[in-house]
């Protein structure tokens, strides 16, 4: 099986603008989650979405949002970009609901610069 | 809420040597339980996992055993190589869900 991929790997940005990052979950696996690695805060859930319906979200501002889709490709998006949103993004997927066993699968990451 | 305490790094160690890096947590209920290690450019990869009490995780020669008397999560190996080199993350998930609370992570440098 295909691994959890993530476009696109590197992004230089601008404080103002928006992004977009993309996630493509393991065949099958029908929930995807996102976090945001910094050097300061460590790990951080962002939020988490299965069947296209988001089913937690983390303690971050409105300016980030994120989306899944039928096929449980996700899309995160963050507005009006600051310098302290420059950050290594990961995506994880994992298989069905409901089980304790249900392990989560990261891609590489976006690494995303804001200048 | 949730949380994970891991010891502070960065560690450097020999080759050979024996290797703890300790975790705990608070938590309500019963979480399951795991260790993740990210190496230089890429994202994390599960290295083992416990999902109840007593449970012992082990992959690659690392081990962990689920203590819930002590709220511990301690990650140990034998005898590390240069390969071993990396961020180690202890992390905890609810019963429900699929979100992740990580440690802050420790680094891990191994010497010929």
């Amino acid at each position: 099986k295909a691994g959890v991929t993530q476009t696109p790997r590197y992004l230089i940005k601008t404080r103002g603008q928006q992004v977009t990052l993309s996630c493509s979950p393991i065949s099958g696996h029908r929930s995807v989650s996102w976090y945001q690695q910094t050097p300061g805060q460590g790990l951080q859930f962002l939020f988490e979405y299965f069947s296209e319906t988001q089913r937690n979200k983390g303690n971050f501002p409105g300016r980030f949002s994120g989306r899944q889709f039928s096929n449980s490709r996700s899309e995160m998006n963050v507005s009006t970009l600051e310098l302290g949103d420059s950050a290594l993004y990961l995506c994880a997927s994992s298989s069905p609901q409901g089980t304790r066993d249900n392990e989560q699968y990261f891609g590489p990451g976006t690494r995303l610069t804001v200048t | 809420g949730n949380s994970v305490t891991q010891m502070e790094g960065p560690v450097t160690l020999s080759e050979e040597a024996f290797l703890t890096i300790n975790c705990t947590y608070t938590a309500t209920g019963y979480p399951s339980l795991f260790w993740y290690v990210q190496y230089p450019g890429e994202g994390l990869q599960l290295l083992l996992k416990a999902t109840k009490a007593d449970d012992k995780g082990s992959n690659k020669g690392f081990e962990a055993t689920y203590r819930k008397e002590t709220t511990s999560f301690h990650l140990e190996k034998g005898s590390v190589q240069v390969s071993d080199s990396a961020v180690y993350f202890c992390a905890l998930k609810e019963t429900s869900g699929s979100r992740l609370t990580f440690g802050e992570g420790t680094q891990l440098t191994v010497n010929p």
